[in-house]
């Protein structure tokens, strides 16, 4: 089945720790985006890329960053710089990304909590 | 900064058809609506999404307004699986992106 696939379900970093989620999908889309989500609110974007080697800031980027060396993979680090980083994170990929009749297709996410 | 306005909540009747409005007045003239819902802890799921015209699908149907400025997602026989929350969503902020509200949390009674 093609989709989105997150890595781990449920995630522990300690203080200090730099931690990776990791996000593959075999749908051959070119774009992939993360967000993040707090109980009880939207999602917030992180980050998002339209192009191998190639990414953008999104809303919320600072304390985070990624890579996208491959089309089908796009972790997602979350440093030390970031100070709460408790929260649901959420990958999703677009075929072509930026066009307008495009539907967002979603990882299961990964539940990152600091010990 | 969310362009969409939606009730934080709703019941429906199981076997009910389920009435979601969303309030999109900003919309500009080419951008899409869209519909998604999420259970928790789960990714958000798409159900629909449209223009100017009504559509349906398997799952809903989307009724959007003559000058667009809302619209309302219609699942025709609610079950207890339909209990999500579901965002109406559309293209914003500086970079075009889809952006999520708080979405409204519809709870589907037996």
């Amino acid at each position: 089945d093609g989709g989105i696939t997150q890595s781990p379900k449920y995630l522990f970093r300690k203080e200090g720790q730099n931690v990776t989620l990791s996000c593959e999908q075999n749908l051959n889309h070119d774009a992939m985006y993360w967000y993040r989500q707090d109980p009880g609110q939207g999602l917030r974007l992180i980050y998002y890329s339209q192009i191998v080697n190639d990414f953008q800031k999104g809303d919320i980027a600072e304390g985070y960053s990624v890579s996208r060396e491959k089309k089908e993979s796009f972790p997602l680090t979350v440093t030390s710089a970031q100070k709460n980083p408790t929260a649901f994170y959420l990958c999703a990929s677009t075929q072509r990304g930026g066009a307008r009749n495009e539907k967002l297709f979603f990882g299961s996410g990964t539940q990152l909590s600091v010990l | 900064d969310a362009k969409t306005t939606q009730p934080p909540s709703m019941d429906c009747a199981e076997g009910r058809a389920a009435n979601l409005p969303c309030n999109h007045s900003t919309i500009s003239g080419n951008e899409y609506v869209y519909w998604y819902r999420q259970i928790h802890s789960q990714g958000p799921q798409y159900i629909i999404h449209g223009l100017k015209n009504n559509e349906t699908n398997e799952m809903a149907s989307l009724i959007i307004t003559e000058d667009r400025k809302s619209s309302t997602l219609i699942l025709p026989h609610a079950t207890l699986r339909d209990t999500a929350v579901y965002y109406c969503i559309v293209r914003g902020g500086s970079q075009g992106n889809l952006i999520f509200g708080k979405g409204t949390k519809l709870s589907v009674k037996p």
